[in-house]
């Protein structure tokens, strides 16, 4: 039973316009997120994250959401790059936990 | 920065060898994990520990041990491996406190032949 799911296997999106990844969640009980970005032949790289006693987190480029009543939460990218085409996972985990819970990934393809 | 060091980018193995996995973090981590990765099921946990020479299960730990014996060092050891573990292996570590980002190596790629 997959508990965070990442719908889209891919997205590809011009270079300048808006990136937006999406990954939900079944367990309400979750409570921490994160967002990974991964290179070929590199480890996942930590990107982003966001509490759920908030429902937005910026860092430059990088603009997490996270709608609870949905179980939903997006990484918006904005402008996109073509540096910014890798694999992005999105994790979740409880509080007091050491575990995440990782989506299967979204592959990113910024055209030049 | 956070340095995790997987020993090796690529091992190729026979079925039924032992195969060992190394990985090392020097950031004084209390908390490492293994991971696998395969192609549309992103990255499962096969084991963690939290300290020295303390373990837990993941989701898929049936056919894989770990050592920790060291802080600094956590070994996944795949008993007798057989072709299903092929797979692109994951070492990351991360502080105690919950809510705290994983740092990953970049990965042991393994095939078992």
């Amino acid at each position: 039973d997959q508990q965070v799911k990442q719908n889209s296997p891919s997205l590809s999106v011009q270079e300048g316009r808006i990136s937006i990844l999406n990954c939900d969640y079944t367990n309400s009980m979750f409570d921490y997120f994160l967002w990974y970005k991964k290179y070929p032949a590199e480890g996942p790289t930590f990107l982003i994250s966001i509490s759920s006693i908030k429902d937005k987190n910026e860092d430059g480029r990088f603009t997490v959401f996270l709608n609870k009543s949905a179980k939903h939460l997006s990484l918006h990218i904005v402008p996109s790059q073509p540096g910014d085409s890798a694999v992005y996972f999105c994790a979740a985990s409880f509080s007091g936990t050491y575990k995440y819970i990782f989506g299967t990934g979204t592959r990113l393809k910024v055209l030049a | 920065d956070v340095k995790v060091t997987q020993s090796s980018r690529y091992l190729v193995k026979r079925t039924g060898e032992k195969v060992f996995l190394e990985c090392v973090q020097d950031m004084d981590h209390e908390n490492m994990f293994w991971y696998r990765q395969d192609p549309g099921l992103g990255l499962r946990l096969i084991y963690f520990s939290y300290d020295v020479k303390m373990k837990e299960k993941g989701d898929i730990p049936e056919g894989y041990s770990v050592s920790r014996e060291k802080k600094e060092r956590f070994s996944l050891i795949l008993e007798s491996a057989s072709t299903n573990q092929t797979s692109m292996y994951l070492c990351a570590s991360s502080r105690t406190f919950s809510n705290q980002p994983q740092h990953f190596g970049d990965g042991t790629r393994l095939s078992i032949l």
